[in-house]
């Protein structure tokens, strides 16, 4: 089965600059996670989506970063304008359902540097 | 709130050697506790995890997890370190939405 989808793998953007990354989940994954993992640090959840709704944003900086799931499969997480700070590497996940019994596979992730 | 803490962000065993990668939880319920991998230029894979089904995990590539309730910790271990199992590891805790919160991890070495 195919895994986590993401792209692009790399992007350098200038500072005030805006960027988009996206994300397919594994087929018949109701949920999709959105992680930032700055250098050295573990993942930071930034949303969460149970088919194409929020279960959790508390923790997205929603003055510059925006997210959307339509159609409940693909989704996108842009930011807009960037900061030094949001260098990073950020983490699609998707799951089956919601829960403790269910496993989160992970892509491989799209390397942020802003300059 | 549930969370989890990684003691020590580097660890370096020899080849062949005991690996013990520390994570204390802290939750006001029975906790589900997952350590996951992290390759260079990856993303992050499950080794295992605890869903109160059994205090001793076992999961992939030789590892394992004890869940000590009374000094809420969900240690790995692996008894013979591999060159292939040099990686970043991270314990995480599912939090009462269903997500996952991350420790900060452990880089592991292994030297030859």
């Amino acid at each position: 089965e195919a895994g986590v989808a993401q792209s692009p793998r790399y992007k350098i953007i200038e500072k005030r600059q805006s960027v988009a990354f996206w994300c397919n989940p594994i087929s018949g994954h109701a949920t999709l996670y959105w992680y930032q993992q700055i250098l050295g640090q573990g993942p930071k959840l930034l949303i969460q989506f149970q088919n194409n709704g929020v279960v959790d944003d508390s923790q997205l900086p929603k003055d510059r970063f925006s997210a959307e799931r339509l159609k409940g499969v693909d989704s996108t997480l842009k930011i807009q304008p960037a900061k030094l700070e949001d260098s990073a590497v950020y983490l699609c996940a998707s799951s089956f359902f919601l829960g403790p019994e269910t496993e989160a596979f992970f892509g491989q992730g799209t390397r942020l540097t802003v300059v | 709130a549930q969370s989890v803490t990684q003691l020590g962000s580097h660890v370096s065993v020899s080849e062949g050697a005991l690996v013990l990668l520390r994570c204390n939880y802290s939750s006001s319920v029975p906790p589900y506790l997952f350590w996951y991998v992290q390759y260079p230029n990856q993303g992050l894979q499950l080794l295992l995890k605890y869903t109160s089904a059994a205090t001793l995990v076992k999961g992939i590539n030789g590892f394992e997890a004890e869940f000590k309730k009374s000094e809420t910790s969900f240690h790995l271990t692996k008894p013979s370190a591999h060159m292939s199992d040099a990686a970043e590891y991270f314990c995480a805790v599912l939090t009462g939405a269903n997500n996952l919160f991350f420790g900060t991890g452990t880089r592991l070495t292994v030297i030859p």
